[in-house]
């Protein structure tokens, strides 16, 4: 098992650009999360999926879009690139049963510059 | 409003000594507390975790901690490695979503 993946590692957009931040799983997992890591900061979540054809907004979701049309694929979108998205961007999954823990499992992140 | 807060950015231990990693939360709601490490660029790794009717969990060198009445846990490292040098983020959980803290860097020294 790959675990999950994230494409690419690194990406320098101008401002006003667009761009997808790709994420896959291949451990059948029903959720899905996108976080970005400012400096200095925590994880903050930005997006979240439950299952297929389901997402829901985080604590940060302005300026980005998501979708979920497979288990595997959560792809997140980028429209009008801000310097303020300039961040590292990780991918998660969970899978259930999972227990009630909330373990999830990440990827390797994708660092993003807008400049 | 950070709901988890980890108060100390850096920590220097020396190998062998017990590494005391600490994380304070304000929303009595959060059913289960994670602990995660992370390596510079890599994505961040499940540690161990302790349920909130809980107050110690303990797992080979990882014990964790959890004082609810003053809404406080830690991670105890015993002994401590030179591998256990990296960031730890203190994560709560709440309905399927977890929220982190803004994460400790740990050096341990040989």
């Amino acid at each position: 098992n790959a675990g999950v993946t994230q494409t690419p590692k690194f990406r320098i957009l101008k401002i006003g650009q667009s761009m997808t931040l790709q994420c896959a799983q291949d451990m059948n997992h029903n959720y899905m999360y996108w976080y970005r890591q400012d400096p200095g900061m925590g994880l903050k979540l930005i997006y979240y999926s439950v299952g297929a054809g389901i997402t829901d907004k985080g604590e940060v979701p302005n300026g980005y879009n998501v979708s979920r049309s497979t288990t595997e694929d959560f792809p997140l979108r980028l429209e009008l690139a801000a310097p303020s998205q300039t961040s590292v961007y990780f991918c998660a999954s969970r899978g259930l049963p999972g227990g009630p823990v909330g373990e999830q499992y990440f990827g390797p992140g994708t660092r993003l510059t807008v400049t | 409003d950070q709901q988890v807060k980890q108060n100390s950015p850096s920590l220097s231990v020396q190998e062998g000594r017990i590494s005391i990693l600490n994380c304070d939360y304000t929303n009595s709601m959060f059913d289960y507390f994670l602990w995660y490490k992370k390596y510079p660029a890599e994505g961040p790794t499940f540690l161990i975790s302790i349920s909130s009717i809980k107050d110690k969990n303990e797992d080979g060198r990882f014990t964790v901690f959890l004082n609810k009445s003053a809404k406080h846990l830690s991670l105890h490292i015993v002994p401590s490695q030179p591998g256990d040098s990296a960031v730890y983020f203190c994560a709560a959980k709440l309905n399927e979503k977890l929220t982190f803290g803004t994460g400790t860097r740990l050096t341990i020294i040989p």
